[in-house]
């Protein structure tokens, strides 16, 4: 079945570290996405990339970086310049072209600070 | 002005019974719009796409009010099994990122 798998699905980081969130994808879609969640927060959108080799900063992309040289796969780091990095992260996909269609999203990572 | 805001509740219903959300937003430029569901500490899963005409889906019915830049999901017959966090998303007009608001929760009691 296709879908979009996130791993870990927990992951704690001791204070300096640099970690890195895992994003997969079989669906074929082009874009993806990864969003932050706080509690009582809604979902924040942290980078995307509507392409291969190509991303964009979102509105809370300071401490973080991302990769997207397949398709299929777009990992987060997490690193030591993010001050505050406990929360539940979110990669989503959709597929582009015409109109707009709902995201599909991973099942989340849920970053501890240790 | 937060772009997309809601309600957060809770929504306390009993079953059976029918409650309405409602989700304004700031761009009118905005083209396209949904209904999230998001249970505790899980993924949030698409409910609905939201159309202009308005659009039913079983006991869901989504209503879009661009004159006054609201959208509205109404649900009836509540079932315990509704009860989660409805999250309203609205994209931006030119690179289709989703905004979303913060949520509004129902719970559903017996």
């Amino acid at each position: 079945d296709g879908g979009i798998t996130q791993s870990p699905k927990y992951l704690f980081r001791k204070e300096g570290q640099n970690v890195t969130l895992s994003c997969e994808q079989n669906l074929n879609h082009d874009a993806m996405y990864w969003y932050r969640q706080d509690p009582g927060q809604g979902l924040r959108l942290i980078y995307y990339s509507q392409i291969v080799n190509d991303f964009q900063k979102g509105d809370i992309a300071e401490g973080y970086s991302v990769s997207r040289e397949k398709k299929e796969s777009f990992p987060l780091t997490v690193t030591s310049a993010q001050k505050n990095p406990t929360a539940f992260y979110l990669c989503a996909s959709r597929t582009t072209g015409q109109g707009a269609y709902g995201y599909t999203f991973g099942s989340g990572t849920r970053l501890t600070v240790v | 002005r937060k772009e997309v805001e809601q309600d957060p509740g809770p929504f306390n219903v009993p079953e059976g019974a029918t409650v309405a959300f409602n989700c304004t937003y700031s761009n009118s430029a905005s083209q396209s719009f949904f209904w999230y569901r998001q249970d505790c500490r899980k993924e949030p899963k698409l409910l609905m796409s939201v159309y202009s005409s308005g659009n039913e889906d079983g006991r869901f019915t989504a209503q879009l009010n661009r004159a006054s830049q609201y959208i509205s999901l109404l649900i009836r017959d509540s079932k315990l099994s509704d009860s989660a966090t409805y999250l309203c998303v609205v994209t931006d007009s030119g690179t289709y990122k989703y905004i979303f608001g913060t949520g509004t929760r129902l719970k559903v009691l017996a």
